[in-house]
Formats: structure tokens, C-alpha cells, sequence
């Protein structure tokens, strides 16, 4: 089955500085890459996702790369800011079929520090 | 609009106590989820609901768990003969279809004293 790998697990960055969290799948039939925020004892929630016919995808300050061919995707973060703070979580899955559940990387806790 | 709701919020059990946790997905939402999440974990996948059958059930660990939705609508999963392994918190997620994306509700806290 699949399986996604995280990294950094923890990341520090001063405010103003950009973020960087990459994952790696092992499935070359997933197709769809959601990122996903979770502030402490709140749910988890999408900001951004990407599908496996475009290799980038940009909404304001944050960005997804999707490299299918590594299986490797990142999130990138600019300008970060204090309420960027949260732990995130990147996921995979093979969406259309009898499928579509995601499997979640283990987070990256990220702290920015005003 | 009204988002995923889940509950109760915060669930106290005795082990060997059955317990239900209710999800109430987001109106006209077909396809409805079910996770659990360990503390410093992702959320780990247990079943799949397109509709009101269960389309996919591979993630839930034994059979003391079992979860229904029988008008396609709201979900309930059951854990019988609860375990302290069983804590952790139960999320709901539901898409308007299996191609769309998920959004996710508050979660249950569990915990098996």
C-alpha cells in the first residue's frame, strides 16, 4: 500500500522567512496531494492540493511542486507570519475508483518566531 | 454553511465499555471518512463511505469496530469491547464525492481509562 514519508518533522524560521516541507510517496497511482493545517486540538484543514496532471500550484504566499516521476512533492511557504504556526501534514491518494481515502504523513511542526 | 460536525467532542470509558461517536457530514456530501489520530501522528484512515455502503473498510484494525450509515447521511462508529490502545481522536471527513476534497470535522477525543 502506500506510504508517505515527512521531513523536517520540526522546522523554525524567523517571520519573513520561507518554509519549506517536503514528502515522498511510494504509489505511482496516486494521483492527488493535499496539504493540510492543524492548529493544536483543531481539525485539520486543507490549504492547498494538487493533482498529479500539473507539476505546481501557487495561492498567494503558499505553493505545492509535484515531481511524479521522484514522487516527491513540497510545500513552500514565503513571508511566513506568527499564525503560520501549526503543525502540517501532507497526504496522498488515488482519487476516481473504489479509493480515495488519504494517507497522511507524521507532520511537521512549524514555529515562526516573531 | 454548516461544516462536518462530530459527537460528543470528548468521550471517558471504562475499558471492555462499548462506545458509538456520531458524524454528521456536510449536506449533500456523498462520500464520508473516518480516521484516527494518535497524539503526534496523521490522521490514519479506517473506512470509506460512498453513499450508504462502506466502500472501503481495509483501515479499521480488528473486527470490535464497525461503523454504518444508513440513510447516507450521518455516520456512527461503534467500538466494542474498548481497549486503552482504542484513545486517540476519531475524525470524520466528508467530499461532495470521492473526487473532491475532504473537509474534515473537530474530532472526538477518546480515551479508554
Amino acid at each position: 500500500g502506500e506510504n508517505v514519508e515527512q521531513h523536517p518533522s520540526t522546522l523554525s524560521v524567523q517571520e519573513g522567512d520561507s518554509a519549506v516541507i517536503k514528502c515522498t510517496y511510494s504509489d505511482s497511482a496516486s494521483n492527488y496531494f493535499p496539504w493540510y493545517k492543524q492548529e493544536l486540538g483543531k481539525r485539520p484543514q486543507l490549504i492547498i492540493d494538487i493533482r498529479s496532471n500539473v507539476g505546481e500550484k501557487k495561492d498567494q504566499r503558499i505553493a505545492v511542486t509535484l515531481n511524479k516521476t521522484a514522487k516527491h512533492f513540497s510545500l513552500h511557504i514565503t513571508e511566513t507570519q506568527p499564525e503560520d504556526s501549526a503543525v502540517y501534514f501532507c497526504a496522498a491518494s488515488i482519487i476516481g475508483g473504489s479509493q480515495g481515502n488519504l494517507i497522511f504523513g507524521k507532520g511537521t511542526k512549524l514555529s515562526v518566531k516573531p | 454553511g454548516a461544516g462536518v460536525s462530530q459527537t460528543p467532542s470528548n468521550k471517558v470509558t471504562e475499558k471492555g465499555k462499548y462506545v458509538e461517536l456520531r458524524c454528521d457530514p456536510i449536506s449533500g456530501h456523498t462520500a464520508l471518512y473516518w480516521y484516527r489520530q494518535s497524539l503526534g501522528q496523521g490522521p490514519e484512515f479506517l473506512i470509506y463511505f460512498q453513499g450508504t455502503g462502506a466502500a472501503d473498510d481495509s483501515g479499521l484494525p480488528n473486527d470490535r469496530f464497525f461503523a454504518v450509515r444508513p440513510e447516507g447521511s450521518v455516520s456512527t462508529l461503534k467500538i466494542q469491547r474498548t481497549e486503552r490502545g482504542d484513545s486517540a481522536v476519531y475524525l470524520c471527513a466528508s467530499s461532495l464525492s470521492s473526487l473532491d476534497e475532504q473537509f474534515f470535522g473537530p474530532g472526538t477525543r477518546l480515551t479508554v481509562l
